[in-house]
């Protein structure tokens, strides 16, 4: 079946523009997470969602970025006001549960680029 | 918190042998699933192996193994008769739980770029 798919693919953008990420997870998935991957910082979690809600948003690293998913499917990652630091590879990632043995299967990523 | 630790940067190996990539990690979680994900070049994250912290045998699909020694917190992946194709970064993750509250995130060490030579 379809696998997680993100677009953009890339997106290249101004510095205090903002910017809106999008992930389809493969369907029947009820756990959704958002990650950025950065040379300096690895991978770093940012948000995971359980249906709509999401019960772990520690890793957003500041307001300026939220996430929202409806209808237990797609996802948007909005980041306001970007900034250079915030150029990096977000990866989106669903897995059947937010628990237990399963494996957060990865989408191909969407490069943020901020000039 | 947790953390993973992958202190080998990079590793080669000759085509056809076997290669260990070493993982260590730290949580107070009770319990805990370790994972390997492979990335190559093109940036796609590969589910490779699942260990669950209490399964009393070592998690084995296809040519890749992990040794899970849970005394030492260290959890190494074992790739046999390595191919051409094996060449990408290998990121070791940790999921933890706690007092019944499950956490979905994956916390990943900084991972190995790992080069087969032919």
């Amino acid at each position: 079946g379809a696998g997680v798919s993100q677009s953009p693919s890339n997106k290249v953008t101004e510095k205090g523009k903002d910017v809106e990420l999008r992930c389809d997870p493969i369907s029947g998935h009820t756990a959704l997470y958002w990650y950025r991957q950065s040379l300096g910082q690895g991978l770093e979690f940012l948000i995971y969602f359980q249906g709509n809600s999401a019960p772990d948003k520690s890793g957003l690293p500041s307001d300026r970025f939220s996430a929202e998913r409806t209808g237990g499917s797609v996802s948007t990652l909005t980041i306001q006001r970007t900034q250079q630091e915030d150029s990096a590879v977000y990866l989106c990632a669903s897995s059947l549960g937010g628990f237990g043995t399963y494996e957060q299967y990865f989408g191909p990523g969407t490069r943020l680029t901020v000039t | 918190a947790q953390k993973i630790t992958q202190t080998q940067p990079g590793m080669f190996v000759q085509e056809k042998e076997a290669v260990t990539l070493d993982c260590t990690y730290d949580t107070s979680d009770p319990s805990y699933g370790l994972f390997w994900y492979k990335q190559p070049s093109s940036g796609e994250m590969i589910f490779l192996i699942y260990q669950g912290s209490y399964d009393q045998q070592n998690a084995t699909e296809g040519r890749y193994s992990l040794n899970f020694q849970k005394a030492r917190k260290s959890a190494n992946l074992v790739i046999s008769a390595s191919q051409l194709g094996d060449s990408a970064m290998y990121f070791c993750a940790m999921r933890g739980y706690a007092g019944g509250t499950s956490y979905g995130k994956l916390t990943f060490g900084q991972g190995t770029i790992l080069t087969v030579h032919p």
